[in-house]
């Protein structure tokens, strides 16, 4: 069965240093995309960054980038240089090939200290 | 990259009412889904609104809780219906994009609905 771990329910970072929240999936599908998304407190996802399985290179997004070990099944996201208004929960998702059906994880609340 | 406005964008409701949540998307889009999350949870899919038929449910969701309507390729509406405490959630309205092996999901900004 296909699911998406979060082991961190909360996270604190201080502002202008990096912060790695930690995702591992399972699948047995071999194609599959891996998905950050940050949720503020006003409720609304917005998409981070994505990672197919056969992409070769990490991905990265400006200051956010995704530690991608495969063989570990592992899709970490690395934020550079925090800022204030990154305070927010991430969800780490995946999804399978010729499917729209995600799988969520728990999520992590991250905490930006001035 | 898709345009999703909701509404409305909160609300609180009495228990045993209904309440239609709308979802408009500035371009025409093939897949729109409803999510919900419940307080400190994470987003679990409700079901898959399909422009010309009856919307597909993901197990433990049923039509007469939870009807969808989907009449053009922008637009649907989630209704939850005889309400209880426990459908307080923020509920999602998200259309798909392709992006290489994975879809990409398009998120509105939520509806949080309480209800007493």
């Amino acid at each position: 069965a296909q699911k998406i771990t979060q082991t961190q329910p909360g996270m604190f970072v201080q502002e202008k240093e990096a912060v790695t929240l930690d995702c591992t999936y399972d699948t047995s599908d071999p194609s599959y995309g891996l998905f950050w998304y940050k949720q503020p407190s006003s409720g609304e996802m917005i998409f981070l960054i994505y990672q197919g399985s056969y992409d070769q290179q990490n991905a990265t997004e400006g200051r956010y980038s995704l530690n991608f070990q495969k063989a570990r099944k592992s899709a970490n996201l690395v934020i550079s240089a925090s800022q204030l208004g990154d305070s927010a929960m991430y969800f780490c998702a995946m999804g399978l090939s010729g499917t729209y059906k995600y799988i969520f994880g728990t999520g992590t609340r991250l905490k930006v200290l001035a | 990259s898709a345009v999703i406005s909701q509404k409305p964008s909160r609300d609180i409701c009495q228990r045993g009412t209904s309440l239609t949540i709308q979802c408009q998307v500035d371009s025409q889009v093939t897949m729109m889904f409803w999510y919900r999350q419940q307080p400190g949870q994470s987003l679990t899919l409700i079901a898959t609104a399909n422009q010309g038929s009856e919307a597909t449910y993901e197990s433990g969701f049923v039509i007469d809780k939870f009807p969808i309507s989907r009449p053009n390729l922008t637009f649907s509406t989630l209704t939850v219906s005889n309400m209880s405490p426990e459908d307080s959630s923020i509920y999602l309205c998200s259309v798909g994009d392709v992006m290489g092996l994975g879809e990409k999901l398009f998120f509105g900004s939520g509806t949080q609905l309480s209800v007493l």
